[in-house]
């Protein structure tokens, strides 16, 4: 498996514009995540999916990100409009429950997003 | 909210073991100790994880102390590509809310040659 699969690898846009990161979990994996990572605030946990319906999106920052699953195979974070303050590292991961404790996440490679 | 407390850094010569401490005094019975790590610009990996008994794996060991209130990850044999920020969580597998798998600020080993 190629594992996780996050595209681009690196966005750069202008304050107010839409940006779309996608994500291609693994085969098989039944729960994804979204991730954000900055030097402030470390790694948070925005919003996970189960069998693409999601379960919590108590971190997502504000209204102007959205997520979706439409199909066990693809998700998509929106920011509309984008703002500085959103240049992070934006991580994708997957898993599935194995019972014993082994639910482990797989991450992907991250977008490394700056917004001007 | 944390509930691990880890030292922000450490070193290890190369080839050396390499021991990182987690405490974690306010763990409960269901909950597991998992270990992460993050080499620079990459995403977080998985280690290894453990309810009470020590674990082994290809990658590591994991000693859980009797009481459970803390952990020591263990890297047998530490090569300069292990530096890295390595993560120890307390959760509880396979349950929904999005504080399940809190990193915190974890430790940076810095292997030396």
């Amino acid at each position: 498996d190629a594992g996780v699969i996050q595209s681009p690898r690196h966005e750069v846009t202008e304050m107010g514009q839409e940006v779309t990161l996608r994500c291609k979990p693994i085969s098989g994996h039944d729960y994804l995540f979204w991730y954000r990572q900055t030097m402030m605030r470390g790694l948070e946990l925005l919003i996970y999916f189960n069998n693409n319906v999601p379960i919590d999106d108590s971190g997502m920052p504000e209204d102007r990100f959205s997520a979706k699953m439409p199909n066990a195979s693809f998700s998509t974070l929106k920011i509309q409009p984008s703002e500085p303050r959103d240049s992070a590292v934006y991580f994708c991961a997957s898993s599935w429950w194995q019972g014993g404790g082994t639910d482990t996440q797989y991450f992907g490679p991250g977008t490394r997003l700056t917004v001007l | 909210d944390a509930k691990t407390t880890q030292p922000p850094s450490m070193d290890c010569a190369e080839g050396r073991a390499a021991n990182l401490p987690c405490n974690h005094s306010t763990i409960s019975g269901n909950e597991y100790v998992y270990w992460y790590r993050q080499i620079h610009s990459q995403g977080p990996q998985y280690i290894i994880h453990g309810l009470k008994n020590n674990e082994t794996n290809e990658m590591a060991s994991l000693i859980i102390t009797e009481d459970r209130k803390s952990s020591t990850l263990i890297l047998p044999h530490a090569t300069l590509r292990d530096t890295a920020v390595y993560y120890c969580i307390v959760r509880v597998p396979n349950q929904t809310g999005a504080n399940n798998l809190f990193f915190g600020t974890g430790t940076r080993l810095t292997v030396i040659p």
